[in-house]
Order: structure tokens, then sequence, then C-alpha cells
């Protein structure tokens, strides 16, 4: 069994402020992890994901995630916010192997203020 | 982007009525999903493909059933379309053998129905 936990529906910052979200996973299996953001009225696009081998893992648009076994944590960070920035972030977690499922959270939406 | 497209891309139909909703790609992934995306429960996973004439249930099932009769196309049908189906519904798919990306699921752009 495997679930996700996105504490909070909505995070808002500033232009330049640090971006934090939050996920915490449970899983039976050695995880897989992904963070997929979502624009208005578009489908999911892949940030990152987290395999096996480095825990701290680079994605698109200048954000990273670091996988923290002991805390089952799966945070995706930003150093500097930017307006384009706002959409609705989603962690997910699956097992490996083929017939693996995919368990999303609940999302979070990110807001950016000028 | 992956190649998936997803049609209608938009629908309104009314209580009772039948409808089939299509995913489209062009990537010939093996694996092929449906999920259904509603405000405070993320996306959960209706039914899913690993091959042609090869489908399996997902979370939320009930009242949804699927085809695929080619690579390409997995069909999505509500035989008999209540209110509480109105959502976005969101194909993608995955390969672990043909993608590098092993397990990573590339998503369509999503229909929005919406039953009345």
């Amino acid at each position: 069994a495997q679930s996700v936990t996105q504490l909070g529906s909505h995070v808002s910052v500033s232009e330049g402020a640090l971006v934090l979200l939050r996920c915490n996973y449970s899983s039976s299996v050695p995880p897989y992890l992904f963070w997929y953001v979502q624009y208005p009225n578009q489908g999911l696009q892949l940030l990152l994901k987290y395999t096996t081998g480095a825990t701290l893992v680079k994605g698109i648009n200048g954000f990273e995630a670091e996988f923290k076994k002991s805390e089952t944590s799966f945070h995706l960070t930003k150093p500097s916010a930017h307006m384009s920035d706002a959409a609705e972030y989603f962690c997910a977690v699956s097992g490996a192997g083929a017939n693996s499922k995919l368990t999303f959270g609940k999302g979070i939406t990110l807001s950016v203020r000028p | 982007d992956a190649g998936i497209t997803q049609s209608p891309r938009h629908k309104v139909t009314e209580t009772g009525t039948p409808v089939t909703l299509r995913c489209h790609q062009t990537e010939n992934h093996r694996y092929m999903y449906w999920y259904r995306q509603d405000p405070g429960h993320g996306l959960r996973l209706i039914h899913y493909s690993y091959g042609v004439k090869d489908t399996d249930k997902g979370e939320v099932s009930d009242g949804y059933s699927v085809s695929r009769s080619k690579t390409e196309d997995f069909l999505l049908t509500l035989e008999s379309a209540t209110s509480s189906q109105t959502s976005v519904y969101f194909c993608a798919i995955s390969d672990p053998i043909l993608a590098e990306s092993t397990d990573t699921q590339y998503f369509g752009p999503g229909t929005r129905l919406t039953v009345l």
C-alpha cells in the first residue's frame, strides 16, 4: 500500500522568495517519487523524479527535491520564485516494476505575489 | 511533449447518456491509463491497460469501462453518465522498456466532462 500527504492546499510566496512545497509518503516497498506541475487548463508535466541513487534530484525550471528516507519526505524547493511558477503541484509515489501504480497527493496550489 | 491527444477536449452531456472519451498516442508506449481529477482529491486511477486487449481496474472504476483494440488508442466509456462523473479526465502513457525513464507517466491535455 502507498499514499502521499501534501499538507495544505495553497501556498503563497513573494516573487524572489524561497518556494517550499512539502510531500510525505508512505510505501511498503522502496519508493519511486515524482513531482508534477499543472498549469491552468493543461495536463500534468513532470518536474522531477527520484528512483534510485543520488537523493538530491534536480528538475526543470530550477526546482529540486531531496529524498529523505528517515523522514519519508520528498519536499520540493526552488530558491527564487518567479511569477511563471504559479501553478498546481502534485507529489506522487509508485513502486518499481512495470505494474506498479502511481498514487497522487491532493495537490498544492502555488501563488506568486509581485 | 509526448504525443498524446485526447478527444473531445470538452463535452457536456445529460444524465443517463453514454459517453466515450478517446486517448490517442503516437509513442508506441505499452501502458495507458485513465485518471479523473477532482478538487481535493488529486488524480485517481480509473482503469489502465498493459497491452492490446489487456486492461485492469483502478481505484475508482465503478461506472466506467475501457477498451484497447490498438496500441495507440485507449477508450473510456461511461455507459450511463451520472452527475458524480462530472470531472476532468486525463490519459497517461508509460513504457518501462521503451522509455529510458522507467515508470514515468506522461499525460495528455485532459477532457473536461460535465454531466447535467
